[in-house]
């Protein structure tokens, strides 16, 4: 199984920061990683896939890159509603892996 | 409106059976394939299943093989995971969601979107 490595797990900002959360694949997962957002009793929503295609609706301040087994998603100007979970997941074979989730809280 | 609905969770004893259900509107639902992830109480995602849309298909993460059937029915727009012998460790909210995939020039992936809202499974005794 390829397992997914994220860091940090969590992470204090403040509005208006930049934020910068990465994933470790254990193998090249070439681009087959997505990024999901998860706010506390809701479903997650993607952000990213693709290692760096914005999914449709999601605002431009996020964006993903990265290929092979190193990725990162940046929050370019952290906005309230932003606070939430974020996880990788790769696509690339089953069983699909996700990443142990990043917390980010406010400072 | 793309939407996913899942129904039939709630609370059974260990080694007892459950069958979840996703109702799925507002898209083709026979000409994609469909997954279901858990998240345990407090903890992070995991993927438990995977089948194509015509059903030909199907994978299960270890965790679960041999204890759980998915399934759908395409003529009721539905999916349909079948749990059996629950263990306490299968306490989770179990979404179902919608498999994308992209295969143009240069870009090339799957992901999950929609999710549905969840239904939370709780095995204890």
């Amino acid at each position: 199984d390829i397992q997914m490595t994220q860091s940090p797990s969590s992470l204090s900002a403040s509005v208006g920061d930049r934020v910068t959360i990465t994933c470790r694949a254990s193998q090249s997962i070439s681009k087959y990683l997505n990024w999901y957002q998860q706010k506390p009793g809701k479903a997650p929503k993607v952000l990213i896939y693709a290692a760096s295609s914005l999914q449709s609706g999601v605002p431009s301040r996020f964006s993903g890159s990265g290929s092979g087994t190193d990725f990162t998603l940046t929050i370019n100007s952290l906005q309230p509603e932003d606070f939430a979970t974020y996880y990788c997941q790769q696509s690339y074979n089953t069983p699909y892996t996700f990443g142990q989730g990043t917390k980010v809280e406010i400072k | 409106e793309v939407q996913l609905v899942e129904s039939g969770g709630g609370l059974v004893q260990p080694g007892g059976s459950l069958r979840l259900s996703c109702a799925a509107s507002g898209f083709t639902f026979s000409t994609y394939s469909m997954n279901w992830v858990r998240q345990a109480p407090g903890k992070g995602l995991e993927w438990v299943s995977y089948i194509s849309s015509s059903s030909s298909t199907i994978y299960y993460a270890d965790s679960v093989k041999g204890r759980f059937t998915i399934s759908r029915d395409n003529a009721k727009n539905s999916l349909y995971l079948q749990m059996n012998s629950l263990r306490a460790e299968d306490t989770a909210v179990y979404y179902c969601a919608r498999e994308q995939v992209i295969a143009a020039p240069g870009t090339r992936g799957d992901w999950f979107d929609p999710w549905g809202q969840g239904t939370l499974v709780t095995v204890s005794s």
